[in-house]
């Protein structure tokens, strides 16, 4: 099994600019979400989803969006890049909503100049 | 404010050193994880607790569920470089069905 993938591993970007963040899980999780890292405030929930078809906003969904068409698939994307969007983005994945093993991807390491 | 504190942020000792970090809430949590995350990678499960006073032991490494619920301690017995790397707790609570993390406790051992 692949566990958590995630795509690209880095991403450099200009203000204004708009991309997509790809995740995927092979374990049929119900759960999926996205959190960004940054130094001295470990991880901040950015959208979550408990099954295909429904999602919703965590604590800085600002700036983001998410879809869930497929249980595998969660991407995150950026509407127009700011430079406080400089983070290290990472996509989890568990069973099921709650106190459940999060399983992470690698993470992928954005910059907004 | 972080719901859940850390301490310390920073920790460097050398090999064959004991130490404790914690991570303490006002809050209640009816579950408390543990993971370490190494430079490039995401976070890994290290261990769940919980029930109140709950110890667990993962080989050097022991978890503990503070008595009400509401703080926790790990503690590494002769710390090896491998073990190097950030700390994250996480508590779930019941009534919002999401995970609270804390910001993590940098561990760097020297050999």
């Amino acid at each position: 099994n692949a566990g958590v993938t995630q795509t690209p591993k880095f991403q450099v970007l200009k203000t204004g600019q708009s991309m997509t963040l790809q995740c995927a899980q092979d374990m049929n999780h119900e759960y999926m979400s996205w959190y960004r890292q940054d130094p001295g405030m470990g991880l901040r929930l950015i959208h979550y989803s408990v099954g295909a078809g429904i999602t919703d906003q965590g604590e800085v969904p600002n700036g983001y969006n998410v879809s869930r068409s497929t249980t595998e698939d969660f991407p995150l994307r950026l509407l127009s890049a700011a430079p406080s969007q400089t983070s290290v983005y990472f996509c989890a994945s568990s069973k099921l909503a709650g106190a459940y093993e999060q399983y992470f991807g690698p993470g992928t390491r954005l910059t907004v100049t | 404010t972080q719901l859940l504190e850390q301490s310390p942020q920073f920790l460097s000792i050398q090999e064959g050193e004991n130490l404790t970090v914690y991570c303490n809430s006002s809050s209640v949590f009816s579950s408390l994880q543990w993971y370490r995350q190494e430079p490039g990678e995401g976070p890994v499960l290290l261990v769940t607790v919980v029930t109140g006073g709950e110890v667990k032991k993962l080989k050097r490494l022991t978890f503990q569920f503070g008595d009400a619920r509401k703080d926790s301690s790990l503690h590494i017995t002769a710390a090896q470089p491998g073990d190097t790397g950030l700390y994250l707790c996480a508590g779930y609570m019941d009534s919002n069905y999401q995970l609270i993390w804390g910001a993590g406790t940098k561990l760097i051992i020297k050999p």
